[in-house]
């Protein structure tokens, strides 16, 4: 099976744009979960979808949003960027009760 | 207070030496799973090892194992006979409310394991 994929590996913006993340679970896996990680703040979770049906949310301010398709592929969306938005963000998959499988993350930068 | 803590910053050790990566936890929840992740600086984080709340035996995964102190609210992991590969940022992470939907992975800070030859 083909792994977790998230499309593109690295994005420059700059502060006030928006950006689209998008990332594709592995084949059967309906939970799509998604986190940030930062050198200061560690790695710490947006939110998760299932089914298409956000189901989890971290502490994040409402410019973070997402969604998930009916082919459980999912995209997140960062609206105003911030310069402290510059970050890897990384999501994850998972079949019903099993581990989290994670991609390889796209690299943001916001100068 | 910190959901997991993992206290040391960076690791060194030799190749085919044992290393243990430490790790507490804390959480009030009886149901909840505890995960070691490694990210080497390619970024991407790949699974190690998994213990669940109720497990009465220690998980292994070849050259891993994980050393599971309940009372302590300890998870320790252990690799065996390092090897060069294993140079990497590794984290330790809990999911609380195993028999929820929707769960997170809360994660602690990792410890940067570097091995030498």
């Amino acid at each position: 099976k083909a792994g977790v994929t998230q499309t593109p590996r690295y994005l420059i913006k700059t502060r006030g744009q928006q950006v689209t993340l998008s990332c594709s679970p592995i084949s059967g896996h309906r939970s799509v979960s998604w986190y940030q990680q930062t050198p200061g703040q560690g790695l710490q979770f947006l939110f998760e979808y299932f089914s298409e049906t956000q189901r989890n949310k971290g502490n994040f301010p409402g410019r973070f949003s997402g969604r998930q398709f009916s082919n459980s592929r999912s995209e997140m969306n960062v609206s105003t960027l911030e310069l402290g938005d510059s970050a890897l963000y990384l999501c994850a998959s998972r079949e019903s009760g099993g581990n989290l499988h994670f991609g390889n993350g796209t690299r943001l930068t916001v100068t | 207070a910190q959901k997991i803590t993992q206290t040391q910053p960076g690791m060194f050790v030799q190749e085919k030496e044992a290393v243990t990566l430490d790790c507490t936890y804390d959480t009030s929840d009886p149901s909840y799973g505890l995960f070691w992740y490694k990210q080497p600086s390619s970024g991407e984080m790949i699974f190690l090892i998994y213990q669940g709340s109720y497990d009465q035996q220690n998980a292994t995964e070849g050259r891993y194992s994980l050393n599971f102190q309940k009372a302590r609210k300890s998870a320790n992991l252990v690799i065996s006979a390092s090897q060069l590969g294993d140079s990497a940022m590794y984290f330790c992470a809990m999911r609380e409310g195993l028999n929820q939907a929707g769960t997170a992975l809360i994660f602690g800070k990792g410890t940067t394991l570097s091995v030498s030859s």
